[in-house]
């Protein structure tokens, strides 16, 4: 079952400007990781938080995660042209397993 | 040069047909995992295994089979029971222990008519 639902579910912005995108999930989670999917590729893994963090910084990317709402949220800052992709967030529950949500399809036009 | 290779990346079957999805790591990975992707939504999870000769279905496992013979690879089997198989399949590994990020392959596209 997917646990992690992502919001919105598309979003088209301007080259250089942000982008930001939501996650929300029921259960407690170990940690809550952002992946990215280019059309018809594999995903590639951006960053992970663990469930006692509160914030985590990836260059361009910084994401959060307020467990008391079950919640995460993912800034792209400066956004290019190659940060055009899905993005999934995924729970990992530590059981081995990640469930995924149905991702949010970002635009960036130039 | 490490990493996941899925073979082929274009998969054309007769319904009716079982056929074979490859998944192969050089990763040094214990976990590894297939996963099943339809237009615009997200990815679910088919099996997993954490260790060679040991495998556990997952939230659609029906339809599906895997072996786990070596380490390296994570073969899935798309059945003839399965109701709706053309999807795009993705393969993915982990390390295991405290490390928890999951490394993809390039994917399948499976199309049966």
């Amino acid at each position: 079952s997917q646990q992690g639902e992502e919001d919105p579910q598309a979003l088209s912005i301007q080259e250089g400007e942000n982008a930001t995108m939501n996650c929300s999930y029921k259960t407690s989670i170990n940690n809550l990781q952002w992946y990215r999917q280019n059309s018809g590729r594999g995903l590639v893994h951006l960053i992970l938080i663990r469930s006692n963090e509160r914030e985590k910084h990836s260059g361009r990317l910084r994401i959060t995660l307020d467990t008391s709402k079950k919640s995460s949220s993912l800034l792209i800052t400066a956004s290019r042209a190659a940060d055009t992709a899905s993005y999934f967030c995924a729970t990992d529950l530590n059981d081995y397993k990640l469930s995924f949500g149905a991702g949010t399809t970002v635009t960036v036009r130039a | 040069d490490g990493g996941i290779t899925q073979s082929p990346k274009y998969l054309f079957r007769k319904e009716g047909q079982n056929v074979t999805l490859s998944c192969e790591q050089n990763l040094n990975h214990d976990a590894m995992y297939w996963y099943r992707q339809d237009p615009g939504q997200g990815l679910r999870l088919i099996y997993y295994s954490q260790i060679v000769n040991d495998f556990q279905k997952g939230d659609i496992a029906e339809g599906y089979s895997v072996s786990r013979e070596k380490k390296e690879s994570f073969p899935l089997t798309v059945t003839s029971a399965q109701k709706n198989p053309t999807a795009f399949y993705l393969c993915a590994s982990r390390r295991g222990g405290q490390s928890y990020e999951q490394y993809f392959g390039p994917g399948t596209r499976l199309t049966v008519t």
